[in-house]
């Protein structure tokens, strides 16, 4: 598609299971993010990748958390070992890099919504 | 650090009243302002962006925002709103205390009343 695609749409999962979330951003991005918004709140940065490698993970809230882009193209969010607070949206979006360019608008995919009991 | 604050978490206006939605944020340093909009069951997408230039900024929609570099504020505004402004409107800073990441506000929903 053209847009930037996550799945799943919902998961709900019990705690202390393991989680992955799919991000497959627009053609051609080379950079891709990923956000969690938890009720009430902004978008709150966690990894951010710039081809294949992880250009800045200082958002990951811990070691629980981890994401890959093996092929710089599609992106999975890892959660082990959830817990209740890890319920939030989380949002995954791609962008044009121009090599220092920090103007480029973000493309935001619909999000998935994961709900930890 | 770097802070983005939009005091009003919802806002009712009536059909084809104007609109103002407030964002401060904390940091003077050199900043790109945005506005994102989310429209119900859909993602983000960008409403407008200040990057340098001109103060005032003209957006999709028919939307506006003016960056007040005394005031650290970046407001959005709309002289006539209509039904389908219905969202939630986000705004969002970059500069280099925060990594040069964008720092969100907790987002303002417009109410439209008929």
């Amino acid at each position: 598609g053209a847009g930037v695609s996550q799945t799943p749409s919902n998961k709900v999962t019990e705690k202390g299971k393991y989680v992955e979330l799919r991000c497959d951003p627009i053609s051609g991005h080379t950079a891709l993010y990923w956000y969690r918004q938890s009720l009430g709140q902004g978008p709150e940065f966690l990894i951010y990748f710039q081809g294949t490698g992880a250009a800045d993970d200082s958002g990951l809230p811990n070691d629980r958390f981890f994401a890959v882009r093996p092929e710089g193209s599609v992106s999975t969010l890892k959660i082990q070992r959830t817990e209740r607070g890890d319920s939030a949206v989380y949002l995954c979006a791609s962008s044009l890099w121009t090599g220092g360019d920090l103007t480029g608008e973000l493309f935001f995919g619909e999000g998935s919504r994961l709900t930890v009991l | 650090a770097q802070s983005v604050t939009q005091l009003d978490s919802q806002v009712p206006v009536f059909e084809e009243a104007p609109v103002e939605l407030r964002c401060n944020y904390s940091s003077s340093v050199s900043v790109y302002l945005f506005w994102y909009v989310q429209y119900p069951n859909q993602g983000l997408q960008l409403l407008l962006k200040y990057l340098s230039g001109s103060t005032l900024v003209k957006g999709i929609n028919g939307f506006e925002a003016e960056f007040n570099k005394s005031q650290t504020s970046f407001h959005l505004r709309k002289p006539s709103v209509h039904i389908s402004d219905t969202a939630e409107y986000f705004c969002a800073v970059r500069d280099m205390d925060s990594n040069y990441q964008l720092i969100w506000g907790a987002g303002t929903k417009l109410i439209i009343k008929p």
